[in-house]
């Protein structure tokens, strides 16, 4: 188990620009979720996938956010035309489903800051 | 919809002193409960969680956490707590048997004070 990983940690855009964070999720996991975390608050809940199938997204995601799972394994998110706002740390997790809940597995995130 | 309520957003506490961190649930037929723990600058961690069966569920790093349906609580405790167990601390649930989404708190600071 190397757990999940996130790239970057840490960016930094200007207000405008398009920005693509990477999530690898444990290899055996079959569903993996975006959250989004902001100064103060708890994880909130974007989108979620099991295998390749992008099954729930947020209100919170707008149309200038998407996320893909290519193949069922990685996944990226993407941001376009960033606003300041967009400043946060995204969290990426992992589970598997086997007809009962397993725990969710965090990667370290990535933190985006908008100038 | 759901929520989960953390009633304290900062607790302090001395080292080696008890601590209880409070939590309560939106109630629903179908409940799983957890707590996470975030270090700074770091994902989250998970210390515990409810599924089903005994109401007490002992977690890793020495805390527990006591299931209370009547009361629609869920609150973390440790009898002992380490300058190392400083970091934030985030209930959540899952409800239905075929939900996805995690609801979490907006956490709570615990700051252990040597």
């Amino acid at each position: 188990d190397t757990g999940v990983s996130q790239n970057p940690r840490h960016k930094i855009t200007k207000r405008g620009q398009n920005v693509t964070f990477r999530c690898d999720p444990i290899s055996e996991h079959n569903r993996l979720y975006w959250y989004r975390q902001t100064l103060g608050q708890g994880p909130e809940f974007l989108t979620y996938f099991q295998n390749e199938a992008q099954l729930e997204k947020s209100r919170l995601l707008s149309d200038r956010f998407s996320a893909e799972r290519p193949k069922g394994s990685f996944s990226t998110l993407e941001i376009q035309r960033t606003e300041q706002g967009d400043s946060a740390m995204y969290l990426c997790a992992s589970s598997v489903w086997t007809g009962q809940h397993s725990p969710l597995h965090f990667g370290n995130g990535t933190r985006l800051t908008v100038t | 919809a759901q929520s989960v309520t953390q009633l304290d957003s900062q607790v302090p506490v001395f080292e080696e002193a008890p601590v209880e961190l409070r939590c309560n649930y939106s109630s629903s037929v179908s409940v799983y409960l957890f707590w996470y723990v975030q270090y700074p600058n770091q994902g989250l961690q998970l210390l515990l969680k409810y599924l089903s069966g005994s109401t007490l569920v002992k977690g890793i790093n020495g805390f527990e956490a006591e299931f209370n349906k009547s009361q629609t609580s869920f609150h973390l405790r440790k009898p002992s707590v380490h300058i190392s167990d400083t970091a934030e601390y985030f209930c959540a649930q899952i409800s239905g048997a075929g939900s996805y989404q995690l609801t979490f708190g907006k956490g709570t600071k615990l700051s252990v004070i040597p």
